[in-house]
Order: structure tokens, then sequence, then C-alpha cells
């Protein structure tokens, strides 16, 4: 039964423009999430986290959401390029140890 | 770059041979973790290790056995490997120094492709 769900398999946007990226979740013991970006035959980087005690964590072009109550978070990126092209998932972990991942978003940036 | 490899990447083998995949690290972490990526599944947790000699079970464990003898090295086995293990394997690594908690961020190895037919 999946935990984490991004029921976005893909998304394709213009370069300049926002992307949004999705991700919901089941588990309210959950508290804290990750992002991570994965491009084809290499391992997933990390890109952003928040923990539940927040409900935004921007880095640069990157922007998380968290919303607790619907237990839902948003990856957004602006303005989006060419090289933000990638698998994105998102996980999450009760105790700091275990992490569930979703099944992952195609972001497509047309240039 | 965090210091992990994961040997082979790539592996072809026939059902019922035993596979032993290989994750070494170099960072010294205390969490080490085997992940399978398939499509329509995402990244499922196969087994985890908190410490030498400490593992447990993910959400995938079936078929699958580990063993940390050493920090640096984390080793998953399939004993009998089946066509439905025909997967790409990860590698992860967190958490600071041995003895630290878990900061949560995960560092990823470049993946270890097993075919099984």
């Amino acid at each position: 039964d999946q935990q984490v769900k991004q029921n976005s398999p893909s998304l394709s946007v213009q370069e300049g423009r926002i992307s949004i990226l999705n991700c919901d979740y089941t588990n309210s013991m959950f508290d804290y999430f990750l992002w991570y970006k994965k491009y084809p035959a290499e391992g997933p980087t990390f890109l952003i986290s928040i923990s539940s005690i927040k409900d935004k964590n921007e880095d640069g072009r990157f922007t998380v959401f968290l919303n607790k109550s619907a237990k839902h978070l948003s990856l957004h990126i602006v303005p989006s390029q060419p090289g933000d092209s990638a698998v994105y998932f998102c996980a999450a972990s009760a105790t700091g140890n275990q992490f569930y991942f979703g099944t992952g978003t195609s972001l497509t940036v047309i240039p | 770059d965090a210091g992990i490899t994961q040997s082979p990447r790539h592996k072809v083998t026939e059902t019922g041979t035993p596979v032993t995949l290989r994750c070494h690290q170099t960072e010294n972490h205390r969490y080490m973790y085997w992940y399978r990526q398939d499509p329509g599944h995402g990244l499922r947790l196969i087994h985890y290790s908190y410490g030498v000699k400490d593992t447990d079970k993910g959400e995938v464990s079936d078929g699958y056995s580990v063993s940390r003898s050493k920090t640096e090295d984390f080793l998953l086995t399939l004993e009998s490997a089946t066509s439905s293990q025909t997967s790409v394997y990860f590698c992860a690594i967190s958490g600071g120094l041995a003895g630290e908690v878990n900061t949560g961020e995960l560092f990823f190895g470049e993946g270890s492709r097993l075919t099984v037919l």
C-alpha cells in the first residue's frame, strides 16, 4: 500500500514558467519530507526538505510547501530551466530511519 | 559528493542463482539502505542498517537478506534470484558520523541494474 503518492506521472512546462509537482501522503506520523531529483542512469540526488513544524522551505529556485491538514506537499520550481528536466521523487519519514518514496513525476522543461 | 559506490553496476543472471550486490561508503555514515526502483512503483525500501550488525526490514524484504559486518560495507543478497527481482537497485547512506542522530538526507549510489532471466 503506497503511503506516498505522486498522482501525476509526467509534467511539461515552458522554460521560465513555474513547475509545480505534487505529492500526497497517508501516514499522519510522517514528520519529515524530502524531494529528490533523478536523471537517467544516475542515483537520485537530494533537492530540498521540510519538517512538519514548518509549512514552507525555500532554497533558491526551489520551494517546498507542506499542508499537514491535507497531507499534501508540493515542490515549486521558478523559473523552470531545461536542466530541471528529470524525474522528481518525494519521500517521507516518521522515524528518521525509514524513508517512503512516491512513484515519481517526470518533468520536461521545454526550451 | 558522498563517497558511495555500488558493485557490480550491471549483472545478468539466471533464475535460481544467488546474487550479491555490494555497497561501499567512505563517509563513515551510520545508516545504510537498499532500495529497488521499478516502473510504477518508484523507490521501495528493501532493508536498512543502523549500525554494524544492526539491520531491519523494509517494505519489500521477502527474498532478500543483508549483512553489515563493517561500517563501510552493506551487502544485499538474493539467495535464489527470480525474474520478479529484475530491477535497478540503489544503495543509500545517511546520517552524520557513526553515533550521531540521523539527519534524514539520503545520498544515493549510482545504482546496480540486475536482470534475472
